[in-house]
């Protein structure tokens, strides 16, 4: 079967770090880009960070950049969000996606929950 | 920053067409795709490159992009298509992800 799984989300204190898996089966990373996009509680989507596949390339939204790292492994079909510097406006669910195209998202993970509190 | 537009709610009464609409700077010289996301769930792709539908996707769904306006439209609404959609495009400028605020669409 087809799918993203995430894992990792967990309470943590403002400043702390955590990192975020997602794991994929049924298909081989490698083969594409990859996302992260967050939803704070009602709030609306925001773009996180992606991943090229070759020549690894990543950008990150300003929110984000100098505090996150994503980092992928395609021998453990995996991607890896590392989060440091951890904010109460980091507090969201985290999907991982991947990227297809003129970059739209065609497959999605159910998330995993990153709250920041105190 | 690129930044996309769209209204907080549309609402209609079941049977009727939705029409969500994602304005942007020139928009249509972008390609647009729409997610529906209901509560707990995860987004789900409703349609690419303007006005293709993923397979899975009902007919009902359709889109389209022009100027500064693209536009989702969900003809024979259904109580099941109660949910937020959003517009999301590429901001080559930038190598960045765009997402509009998103539509509350209410099937009343």
């Amino acid at each position: 079967q087809v799918q993203l799984v995430e894992s990792g989300g967990d309470l943590v204190k403002p400043g702390g770090s955590l990192r975020l898996s997602c794991t994929a089966s049924g298909f081989s990373l490698s083969g594409y880009y990859m996302t992260w996009i967050r939803q704070a509680p009602g709030k609306g989507l925001e773009w996180v960070s992606f991943i090229t596949n070759v020549n690894i390339y990543t950008n990150y939204a300003d929110s984000v950049k100098g505090r996150f790292t994503l980092s992928r492994d395609n021998v453990r079909n995996s991607l890896y969000l590392e989060m440091s510097g951890l904010r109460a406006d980091d507090t969201a669910v985290y999907y991982c996606a991947r990227v297809m195209g003129a970059n739209y998202f065609d497959l999605w993970g159910l998330g995993t929950l990153v709250t920041v509190s105190s | 920053s690129y930044v996309l537009t769209q209204p907080p709610s549309v609402s209609v009464a079941p049977g009727e067409a939705a029409t969500m609409t994602c304005g942007g700077n020139n928009i249509g010289s972008k390609r647009v795709h729409w997610y529906q996301k209901k509560p707990g769930r995860a987004p789900v792709l409703v349609m690419y490159y303007d006005g293709d539908r993923p397979s899975g996707i009902p007919d009902r769904f359709s889109g389209s992009n022009s100027g500064s306006t693209a536009t989702l439209t969900i003809s024979r609404v259904e109580a099941g298509d109660e949910a937020d959609y959003y517009c999301q495009v590429w901001d080559g400028s930038a190598d960045y992800v765009v997402f509009g605020g998103g539509t509350k669409l209410t099937v009343l």
